[in-house]
C-alpha cells in the first residue's frame, strides 16, 4: 500500500481557500486517491476521489499532477465549520485487499 | 436506510471484562472494518473484511477478535480488556470497488 505523507496542522482564516498536499511517492498505476474529512468525535466522512488531472465536486477539488506522485486538496472559501482534520489515503479501486489505511492527517484550524 | 449503526455507544470496562463491540450496516456492503482512534491520533485499522465468513488482520490487531457470519454484521471482541483498550472505536463498510467508505457514529471505550 503506497504511504502518504501530509503536514501535520494547517491555519487558515475564513473565506480563504485552503490547499492541503499529500505526497505519495510510490502510488501504484491502480491506486486512486481519497480524502475524507473528520469533525471531532465523529466518524471520518469522504469528500473526494480522484485518479488523474482535477476533480471537482460541491464541496473540494482535488488536483493531481502527470506523476501522480502528489495531490492537492482544495477547499474554496472555508469557514469556522471546516475545521477539521483531512485524511488521504491512496488505495487500488478494483479492492484486491480491501484495506483501507489512514494516516495521521492534517488538523485544519479556521479562524475568524 | 440507517447506514452503519454501533452498539454500543459508551461503555466502561474493568481490566480483565470481555465485550463485543457490534456493527450492522444496512448498504449490502462487501467490506468492512474496525479502527481504533486514541486521542490526538488518525485511525487505526484493527481487523477487516472482504465479505461474509472472511476477516483479516489490520495493523493492530492485537487483543482483538472479529467475526462476520453474516453479510451485514462485523462483531469485535475484547477477550480480556486493558487500560491500552480504551479508545474511540469506528466502524466502516465499503463497497468491493472501495469508492467510498462510511462510518458509524463510534463507541467510547474505556478500560479501568
Amino acid at each position: 500500500l503506497a504511504k502518504t505523507t501530509q503536514p501535520i496542522s494547517m491555519d487558515s482564516y475564513e473565506g480563504q481557500e485552503v490547499n492541503i498536499t499529500c505526497s505519495h511517492n510510490n502510488i501504484a498505476t491502480n491506486d486512486y486517491i481519497t480524502w475524507y474529512q473528520q469533525f471531532p468525535s465523529q466518524g471520518p466522512r469522504f469528500i473526494i476521489q480522484g485518479y488523474k488531472t482535477k476533480v471537482t465536486n460541491e464541496v473540494a477539488s482535488l488536483f493531481i499532477p502527470a506523476d501522480r506522485k502528489s495531490s492537492t486538496l482544495s477547499l474554496p472559501r472555508v469557514s469556522l465549520s471546516d475545521t477539521a482534520v483531512y485524511y488521504c489515503l491512496v488505495g487500488d479501486m478494483r479492492g484486491n485487499t480491501g484495506k483501507l489505511i489512514f494516516g495521521q492527517g492534517t488538523t485544519l484550524q479556521v479562524k475568524p | 436506510n440507517a447506514g452503519v449503526t454501533q452498539t454500543p455507544k459508551f461503555r466502561v470496562l474493568k481490566t480483565g471484562q470481555s465485550m463485543t463491540l457490534l456493527c450492522a450496516q444496512d448498504m449490502n456492503h462487501e467490506y468492512m472494518y474496525w479502527y481504533r482512534q486514541d486521542p490526538g491520533m488518525g485511525l487505526r485499522l484493527i481487523h477487516y473484511s472482504v465479505g461474509e465468513g472472511t476477516t483479516a488482520k489490520g495493523e493492530v490487531p492485537d487483543g482483538y477478535n472479529v467475526s462476520r457470519l453474516k453479510k451485514q454484521n462485523f462483531l469485535l471482541g475484547l477477550e480480556s480488556a486493558a487500560p491500552s483498550q480504551t479508545s474511540v472505536y469506528f466502524c466502516a463498510s465499503a463497497t468491493v470497488m472501495n469508492t467510498e467508505a462510511f462510518f458509524g457514529q463510534g463507541t467510547r471505550l474505556t478500560v479501568v
